[in-house]
């Protein structure tokens, strides 16, 4: 069965970065891709972005862009989201979720179990 | 951006009676050249992540009850909940994926 399964919960400084990772399985990782929402807490989803399972190909929202990147290995099936210059303002409960592989164009079928990031000094 | 705006902000239904949430979008998400409406509609329980219920805005997924509906094109679209049950509490969100995915506000949906 699908199941895409994200790392513990981190807490980090105002300035520093944090790396997630979801590890898909019961799937060709190549046949789709990862968005990449959050949820502040007591507050509604956030797309983030999305990268191709089958090229690699990303598309960043605006407000993240220069901070935000996803990446992906095929060889354990792993998707990675890496944000940087860590504020306030982004501590979230962080998920990835499967999507379409050639665009961001596509619903979210499954989803990670989500991944809290605490920034706080 | 196509923002999608989501009504009411809460709702509350007695067992068994439907429960009716609506969505509605800036700008049309119907692609006309496979004639399919890029809209999705996602339940979230607490400490739950979101779970999808509805996509091309009416295709149920698969393993959702049937008293789930969706409808609706273009711009304005609806969730329905023919006979609402004590498992349906949750915060339900529309979500277009047309352009740049964005997800409605969400709406609690109490007994």
């Amino acid at each position: 069965q699908v199941q895409l399964v994200q790392s513990g919960a981190e807490v980090k400084k105002p300035g520093a970065s944090v790396k997630v990772s979801c590890k898909a399985s019961g799937y060709t990782l190549s046949s789709y891709g990862f968005s990449w929402a959050r949820q502040a807490p007591g507050q509604g989803l956030e797309w983030m972005g999305w990268i191709s399972g089958y090229n690699g190909n990303t598309n960043y929202a605006q407000k993240l862009q220069g901070r935000v990147t996803m990446t992906t290995d095929t060889s354990t099936s792993t998707a990675y989201m890496e944000l940087r210059s860590l504020r306030s303002d982004d501590t979230a409960v962080y998920y990835c979720a499967r999507s379409g592989p050639v665009s961001s164009g596509y619903y979210l079928d499954y989803w990670g179990q989500g991944t809290l990031v605490t920034v706080s000094s | 951006d196509i923002v999608m705006t989501q009504s009411p902000d809460s709702l509350a239904v007695s067992l068994g009676e439907r429960a009716t949430i609506n969505c509605k979008s800036s700008q049309s998400v119907l692609n006309n050249s496979n004639n399919k409406n890029y809209l999705a509609w996602y339940q979230q329980k607490p400490g739950q992540p979101p779970k999808l219920l509805i996509y091309w805005a009416s295709t149920r997924e698969s393993g959702v009850p049937d008293r789930f509906s969706g409808s609706g094109s273009g711009t304005d679209f609806t969730l329905t909940i023919s006979s609402l049950q004590a498992e349906d509490v949750a915060v339900y969100y529309c979500q277009q994926y047309y352009s740049t995915p964005l997800f409605g506000q969400g709406t609690r949906l109490e007994i």
